[in-house]
């Protein structure tokens, strides 16, 4: 059965600061992995899709890369700002309709 | 971008009462949708899929009868939360199928409290 995992649970940083956010996974048979932000009241809004294949995605100050063999997958945020408070869930899928998710980082930018 | 609409945003009801959960799809035709619950330190996990005009399809260790749901339009499906008791209290959330490049659209999501 898939696991991921994230970590760290929370985390606080200044405003301005590079940060990094770990998930891993257990079946690296995935068909591809997706970063989630999730906001109190507004669901969630996917922020890159990493398919297999692939060793990273690029948006804007995102980047997320994928070492699939090793199950490991990072979300690095640039440049820090307050409005990138919010809870980052990672996610892999199989060939299927279902995600399995991670527990979520909580993160906090404090201005 | 397709949008699902979800409410009620959040609930509190009595143990032993029932609660329903709406998700629209808004500007698309939503023949799939799933529902997932989160539980507080827990990830979220997938409780059933439905396709309009069928029966849901539960995921082990959901008890169906309790938990129904129906996906009689293809803009609407609904998860009613039977005789709902404290246990049962949870974030749940639906996801519509949408193809495009994510491929799914999540609601906002549902604050369940049962006391």
């Amino acid at each position: 059965k898939q696991e991921v995992t994230q970590i760290p649970a929370a985390l606080s940083v200044p405003e301005g600061e590079n940060l990094v956010l770990n998930c891993s996974f257990t079946d690296s048979a995935i068909y591809n992995l997706q970063w989630f932000r999730q906001d109190p009241g507004k669901g969630l809004t996917s922020l890159l899709l990493i398919q297999s294949s692939q060793r990273e995605q690029t948006s804007g100050r995102l980047n997320a890369s994928l070492d699939k063999s090793s199950g490991r997958s990072t979300l690095y945020i640039a440049a820090s700002q307050p409005g990138d408070s919010a809870t980052y869930l990672c996610a892999v899928k199989h060939t299927g309709n279902q995600f399995y998710f991670g527990t979520g980082t909580s993160l906090t930018v404090i201005p | 971008g397709a949008v699902v609409s979800q409410h009620p945003s959040r609930v509190i009801c009595k143990s032993g009462t029932s609660v329903k959960i709406e998700c629209r799809s808004l500007d698309f035709q939503a023949t799939t949708m799933f529902w997932y619950r989160q539980f507080p330190k827990q990830s979220l996990m997938l409780m059933a899929t439905s396709n309009e005009g069928s029966k849901a399809t539960y995921e082990q260790g959901v008890e169906k009868d309790k938990f129904l749901i129906n996906h009689a339009s293809l803009t609407l499906s609904t998860l009613t939360v039977t005789s709902a008791h404290p246990e049962d209290s949870s974030f749940y959330i639906c996801s519509a199928l949408t193809g495009g490049y994510y491929g799914y659209t999540f609601g906002s999501g549902t604050r369940l409290t049962v006391v």
